[in-house]
């Protein structure tokens, strides 16, 4: 079983609002990652988290929080987003940083208005 | 820093007619190269790795292959359910050895299969 799961599918929030995005694996995997992906660009990385500790920010605006509680649950907490952070959040996980391949959630819609 | 350049950036073929995609790299050591499937709206989904020149791998009507400088997707008479964006990624080696973990995409190609 390869299976990631995120919630919610679809996620619309306003500038003010403060939401979740939650990423779940039950594979035994040790890294977890988050991507955003425009339209019609490839999966741009945003944090890796190995054995539940933060390995790579890419310089993730502060407004994006992530949180790993354990090792089979990642978290992106939104806040004061903008308009320009809609996209697919897309969560993926690897058995560790060393084994490469990642296998992804089917991604959170979110919209900002 | 880590580069890849997918081709074509579309491509349309007719039921049946075999093609490839190449995926280009340059990378300072490979740790591995990776094809996804992705369909609109959707994660990506895992095909195959490949870590060493010479090396394929076939997956039903996909066969991958692996150069020091690229990689091809050969796909054998496509089906409509073949449409996707195909996308390559490379992990490469960091400093001692170690990898990071972190992916380099290419920009992905489109194929459509038509009927």
């Amino acid at each position: 079983d390869t299976e990631v799961t995120q919630t919610p599918k679809h996620l619309v929030m306003g500038m003010t609002n403060k939401k979740s995005l939650k990423c779940e694996q039950h594979m035994g995997h040790r890294a977890m990652y988050w991507y955003k992906q425009k339209a019609k660009k490839p999966p741009e990385l945003m944090f890796v988290y190995s054995y539940e500790k933060l390995s790579i920010n890419e310089s993730v605006p502060s407004r994006f929080s992530p949180e790993c509680p354990n090792s089979s649950l990642l978290n992106l907490h939104l806040h004061a987003l903008q308009p320009e952070d809609s996209a697919l959040y897309l969560c993926a996980s690897s058995q560790d940083l060393r084994q490469g391949v990642q296998y992804f959630g089917p991604g959170t819609r979110l919209t900002v208005t | 820093e880590d580069q890849v350049t997918q081709s074509p950036e579309a491509l349309r073929l007719q039921e049946g007619e075999s093609s490839s995609l190449n995926c280009s790299y340059t990378v300072s050591g490979l740790r591995g190269l990776f094809w996804y499937r992705q369909d609109p709206g959707k994660g990506p989904e895992f095909l195959f790795t490949l870590y060493s020149a010479g090396e394929e791998k076939e997956k039903e009507r996909l066969k991958a292959t692996l150069t020091k400088k690229e990689s091809f997707l050969h796909i054998t008479a496509p089906k409509p359910e073949d449409s996707a964006t195909y996308l390559c990624a490379v992990q490469g080696l960091r400093a001692g050895g170690t990898s990071y973990g972190k992916l380099t995409f290419g920009q992905g190609t489109i194929l459509t299969v038509h009927p």
